[in-house]
Order: C-alpha cells, then sequence, then structure tokens
C-alpha cells in the first residue's frame, strides 16, 4: 500500500518569500513522487517529478523538490513566491507494478498576499 | 495541439438520473484514468484502463461504469447508484510506450446533482 501527507492544508506566504509545502509518503517499494498544481476549475498540471537518479528535482516555474529516502519525504520548494503561484498543490506517489495508479494527497492550497 | 478534452466542463442532473461524461484524448496514450475530486480529499481513482477493450476497478467504483471500446475515448457514466455524485471529475491518461509515469490531465468536468 501506498499513502501520501501533506502537512497544512493552507499555506500563507508573502510576495517573494521562501515557500515550503511539506509531502511525506509511505511506500513498501522505491516510489514515483510527483507534485502537481490545480488552478480554479481546472485540471492538474505536472510541476517536477521524481522516479530514479538525482535527488534534487527542478521542475516548472522555479519549483524544486527534494526526495529524501531517510525521512520519506518529498517537500516542495521555490525560493520566491510570485502572485501567480496561488492555486492548489497536490503530492502524488506511485510504484512500478502498479499501472501508475497515483495516490495523492489531500492538497495545500497556496495563498500568497502582497 | 495534443491533449485531453474533458465535456461538459459543468453538468447538473437530478437525482435518479444516469449521466455520461465525456473524455477523449489525442496524444496516443494507451492508459487512461478517472479520478473524483471532493473539497479536502484530494483525487481518488474511480477506473483506469490499460489497454482498449479492458479496464479496472479503482478505489471508489460503486455507482460508476466506464467502456473502453476506442483508444482515444474513456466515458465515464455516473449511475443514480451513486449516493453522493457531486463533485469535480478529471481525466487522465499516460504515455505507456515511453514507460513515462506521469499522468495528463484533463480540465474536468463539474457534477451538481440537485
Amino acid at each position: 500500500a501506498q499513502s501520501v501527507t501533506q502537512l497544512g492544508s493552507h499555506v500563507s506566504v508573502s510576495e517573494g518569500a521562501l515557500v515550503l509545502l511539506r509531502c511525506n509518503y509511505s511506500s513498501s517499494v522505491p516510489p514515483y513522487l510527483f507534485w502537481y498544481v490545480q488552478y480554479p476549475n481546472q485540471g492538474l498540471q505536472l510541476l517536477l517529478k521524481y522516479t530514479t537518479g538525482a535527488t534534487l528535482v527542478k521542475g516548472i516555474n522555479g519549483f524544486e523538490a527534494e526526495f529524501k529516502k531517510s525521512e520519506t519525504s518529498f517537500h516542495l520548494t521555490k525560493p520566491s513566491a510570485h502572485m501567480s503561484d496561488a492555486a492548489e498543490y497536490f503530492c502524488a506517489v506511485g510504484r512500478t507494478g502498479t499501472a501508475s495508479k497515483l495516490t495523492f494527497g489531500t492538497g495545500t492550497r497556496l495563498q500568497v498576499t502582497l | 495541439d495534443g491533449g485531453i478534452t474533458q465535456s461538459p466542463k459543468y453538468l447538473f442532473r437530478k437525482e435518479g438520473q444516469n449521466v455520461t461524461l465525456s473524455c477523449e484524448q489525442n496524444l496516443n496514450h494507451d492508459a487512461m484514468y478517472w479520478y473524483r475530486q471532493d473539497p479536502g480529499q484530494g483525487l481518488r481513482l474511480i477506473y483506469y484502463s490499460q489497454i482498449v477493450n479492458d479496464f479496472q476497478k479503482g478505489d471508489i467504483a460503486e455507482g460508476y461504469s466506464v467502456s473502453r471500446e476506442k483508444k482515444e475515448s474513456f466515458p465515464l457514466t455516473v449511475t443514480s447508484a451513486q449516493k453522493n455524485p457531486t463533485a469535480f471529475y478529471l481525466c487522465a491518461s499516460r504515455d505507456t510506450d515511453s514507460g513515462a509515469r506521469e499522468l495528463f490531465f484533463g480540465e474536468g468536468s463539474r457534477l451538481t446533482v440537485l
């Protein structure tokens, strides 16, 4: 079985501040990990992914995440928040042999204030 | 442009009526998925299909049905047996030929039961 926990259903940051969205997973085998972003009434867009190789992965819009096996974490960061980053963010986990049936976290809504 | 088209975007239905949500993709992906999204619950898998004429139940298949007669199409029927059908429904696909693990999502269909 696999699961995802996203700490904090709502996160608020000031424009220009660091963005940190937390994701912890559980998986009995090496996982595939993803971050998706969703704007209101839209589908999900892939921000970045970890499958194998380098544990620090860079994505679109200046976001990056680091896979830490010892901590079972895959936190999403961005050095400087922009107003356009306001959206809902989902962490997801998958693994080999499950037909990519991704398991999603409950989401974190990011608010960016002036 | 390649992508996933979901229709209708908004749908209202009376209790006791079946409704079918359309999902069409021109990405030439073999695998397709239906997820349901409710506020604060993330995404939950309803059905998935890895190949034409074959599909499997996901975690919350009760009250739903699907078909996969063509590679590009994966319609979802929400039946009257679904006790709480009001939700945002997301269709996704995956490129199995490349071995990619990420899902590509459509823009979603919002169903409201009156």
